[in-house]
């Protein structure tokens, strides 16, 4: 077995601000995905990575910037936080990178913006 | 433009009854389609998937039934239990992909 750990739990940010979450998981996956959730809208991909050395767009990368620093750890930087934003990150990994693998979840960080 | 869609939003059933939660999608190449669960302040997690070429995939109390040709396939859960309450979420992607496109959620709510 293995967990994802996502951080920070909770994450409060000003107008315009830099955001950063950060993701790690010790399943020894190749693949990672960073993943919005807005109540009632299901989850959207934002960016994925399918080995270490590569990230890709998903359908929501605008406004975000993602990195894969190393097999274990993917990081996701929210450019410039927009006011009353309220959404759920959730962070994912799967063992290859099909739509058939199956996708491992954290529980998520919730981001505020005032 | 959604592509996955589910129905209903929410649905309540009372213990020990079958829920049936609905998907439809618009692409005809997708040919996965998993369901994923989610309790509150959790991840999802996966339930129970299934591939174009078949028709019905069972494990234990729960069951998909597919449909190709009306693009539609629904997760019945027999014997519903209070621990089922959770939300639904129906996904699909296309083979080669690594994107899975997630529907909006089904809230189920068992009462005891």
């Amino acid at each position: 077995g293995g967990i994802i750990t996502q951080t920070p739990k909770f994450l409060i940010g000003q107008e315009g601000q830099k955001l950063t979450l950060k993701c790690q998981q010790n399943f020894n996956h190749d693949t990672m995905y960073w993943y919005r959730q807005d109540s009632g809208k299901g989850l959207r991909l934002i960016y994925y990575s399918i080995t270490e050395n590569d990230l890709q767009k998903g359908d929501l990368s605008e406004g975000y910037d993602a990195s894969r620093e190393k097999k274990s750890s993917f990081s996701l930087t929210v450019t410039s936080a927009q006011k009353n934003e309220m959404a759920v990150f959730l962070c994912a990994s799967s063992i290859g990178w099909g739509g058939d693998a199956e996708q491992f979840f954290g529980p998520g960080t919730r981001l505020t913006v005032l | 433009q959604q592509q996955v869609r589910q129905s209903p939003q929410s649905l309540t059933v009372w213990e020990g009854e079958t829920a049936i939660l609905n998907c439809s999608y618009e692409n005809s190449a997708f040919d996965y389609f998993p369901w994923y669960q989610q309790f509150p302040g959790e991840g999802p997690a996966l339930l129970i998937s299934i591939l174009s070429v078949s028709n019905k995939k069972e494990d234990g109390r729960f069951t998909i039934f597919f449909n190709k040709r009306e693009k539609k396939l629904s997760l019945h859960i027999a014997d519903s239990q209070p621990g089922d309450s959770a939300t639904y979420f129906c996904a699909a992607s296309q083979g080669g992909s690594a994107k899975l496109i997630f529907g909006e959620g089904t809230k189920l709510t068992v009462s005891s």
